[in-house]
């Protein structure tokens, strides 16, 4: 099965400007989740859809991230504007369900680089 | 909150089995532990789940004690591709996420 796509891969901008990432979850799974991963850190939750509803966004800093995925198949994520702390990968999974067993498959991510 | 404990780095020779630790002494009996790696510029991959009886899967084998206090990831012969860092994550009843320590980084010596 073809596994979550992200793009870009790679992403550079300067501080105050705006970057949107795309992600495509595993055909069927309900849930998708992006995370943030700063160097040298875990994946740290910043959302979690369950098809196109939000189930959590308690990490996600709402001045200036935001999040959509309306037809509950793919979903982007923005950035505006940025701040030089936004520096991170920024992962996208998806599972077909919620339950303890269900694992998450995640995308390569996009690194974002702000100047 | 970080609920497990895992070294920060471990070495292993290649074609050599690796047991990877991992203390979580705060474990309910409802949570599910689970292991996932990352390898170098990659996402997470998931590698194994358990409960309370050890498992088995093509690519690795989960020991869980008998208490659930701790838990070891068994790499049953390493290669150079298993170079990766090692998280250990328990899932808990009405949590959404998984919470991602640090982990453990294995070096694969060849």
């Amino acid at each position: 099965e073809a596994g979550v796509a992200q793009s870009p891969r790679y992403k550079i901008i300067e501080k105050r400007q705006s970057v949107a990432f795309w992600c495509n979850p595993i055909s069927g799974h309900a849930t998708l989740y992006w995370y943030q991963q700063i160097l040298g850190q875990g994946p740290k939750l910043l959302i979690q859809f369950q098809n196109n509803g939000v189930v959590d966004d308690s990490q996600l800093p709402k001045d200036r991230f935001s999040a959509e995925r309306l037809k509950g198949v793919d979903s982007t994520l923005k950035i505006q504007p940025a701040k030089l702390e936004d520096s991170a990968v920024y992962l996208c999974a998806s599972s077909l369900g919620t339950g303890l067993r269900q694992p998450q498959h995640f995308g390569d991510g996009t690194r974002l680089s702000i100047l | 909150d970080a609920k497990t404990t895992q070294p920060n780095s471990m070495e292993s020779n290649e074609e050599e089995p690796v047991h990877l630790p991992c203390n979580h002494s705060t474990i309910s009996g409802t949570d599910y532990i689970h292991w996932y790696r990352q390898l170098p510029s990659q996402g997470p991959e998931y590698v194994i789940h358990g409960l309370t009886s050890n498992v088995n899967n093509r690519m690795a084998s989960l020991a869980i004690a008998e208490d659930r206090k701790s838990s070891t990831l068994i790499l049953h012969r390493a290669t150079l591709r298993d170079a990766a860092v090692y998280y250990c994550i328990l899932r808990e009843t009405g949590a959404n996420n998984l919470f991602f320590g640090t982990g453990t980084r294995l070096t694969v010596i060849p």
